[in-house]
C-alpha cells in the first residue's frame, strides 16, 4: 500500500527552464508535506515544506503547490540549474507520537538538468 | 546550524562481527531516527527515539539494537548481520514537541556485510 507516490522515476529538463516534480498521496489524514533532495551516497537534504492548510509555499527558486482535493502536490524549480540534478523525494507526515513523527516517503524522482 | 553527523562514513563487516554506528546532533532536537536506504529506494524507517525513549520500532530484526545515551547521541549496534543488510544507514533528528516538523538527515553510513 503505497500512500505517497511519485509516478515519474526520472525527469530531464534544460538548464534555465522550469522543473516540475509531482507527488500524489492517498491518505487524507496527512497534514504536512516535505520535499527532500538527495545526491548519491549522501543523506537527504530538506528543501521546502507545506502545511495542509496552505496551497502554496515559496522559497527562492523553489515553490511547492498543494491541491488537497486532488491529493496532489508539486515542486516547481525555476530557473533550473545543473546543481539541481539529484533525486527528489516527496514525504508526508504520517502521525505524531510524543513529539516524534513518522514520514512516509515517495519512491523519488531523478531530475537531470541538461546544459 | 542543521547538522547531523554520523560515523563511520563507511563500514565493512563480516556476519559474525559486532559493530556500532554513531549519530550526533547539537541542535537541541528531542526526536532522533534511524533509517535504512537501499539503492533506488526511499528511506525506510527503523527506529524513533523521542525524549530519549524508544517510541517506534518498525519490526526491525533484533540483530539491530538502538541506543540513545542522551539527547544528542544515537547509536545503532549491529550483530550477526546478513549480506542483505548492506545499505546506507541514515540518522535524522527533529525538534520535538512544539518545535517544528522538519527532519534533518545526516550523511549516512555505507554498510557492507560480507
Amino acid at each position: 500500500d503505497q500512500q505517497v507516490k511519485q509516478n515519474s522515476p526520472s525527469l530531464s529538463v534544460q538548464e534555465g527552464r522550469i522543473s516540475i516534480l509531482n507527488c500524489d498521496y492517498t491518505n487524507s489524514m496527512f497534514d504536512y508535506f516535505l520535499w527532500y533532495k538527495k545526491y548519491p551516497a549522501e543523506g537527504p537534504t530538506f528543501l521546502i515544506s507545506i502545511s495542509s492548510i496552505k496551497d502554496k509555499n515559496e522559497d527562492g527558486r523553489f515553490t511547492v503547490f498543494l491541491n488537497k482535493s486532488a491529493k496532489h502536490l508539486s515542486l516547481h524549480i525555476v530557473p533550473s540549474q545543473p546543481g539541481d540534478s539529484a533525486v527528489y523525494f516527496c514525504a508526508a507526515r504520517g502521525f505524531l507520537i510524543q513529539g516524534a513523527q513518522k514520514l512516509v516517503f515517495g519512491q523519488g524522482t531523478r531530475l537531470t538538468i541538461n546544459p | 546550524d542543521t547538522e547531523v553527523t554520523q560515523t563511520p562514513k563507511h563500514l565493512v563487516m563480516g556476519m559474525t562481527n559486532k559493530k556500532s554506528l554513531k549519530c550526533e546532533q547539537h541542535m537541541g532536537h528531542r526526536a532522533m531516527y534511524w533509517y535504512k536506504q537501499k539503492a533506488k529506494k526511499p528511506p525506510e524507517l527503523m527506529f524513533v527515539y523521542s525524549y530519549e525513549k524508544l517510541s517506534i520500532n518498525e519490526s526491525v530484526p533484533s540483530r539491530f539494537s538502538p541506543e540513545c545515551p542522551n539527547s544528542s547521541l544515537l547509536n545503532l549496534h549491529l550483530h550477526a548481520l546478513q549480506p542483505e543488510d548492506s545499505a546506507l544507514y541514515l540518522c535524522a533528528s527533529s525538534p520535538g514537541l512544539a518545535g517544528g516538523y522538519t527532519q534533518y538527515f545526516g550523511p549516512g553510513t555505507r554498510l557492507t556485510v560480507l
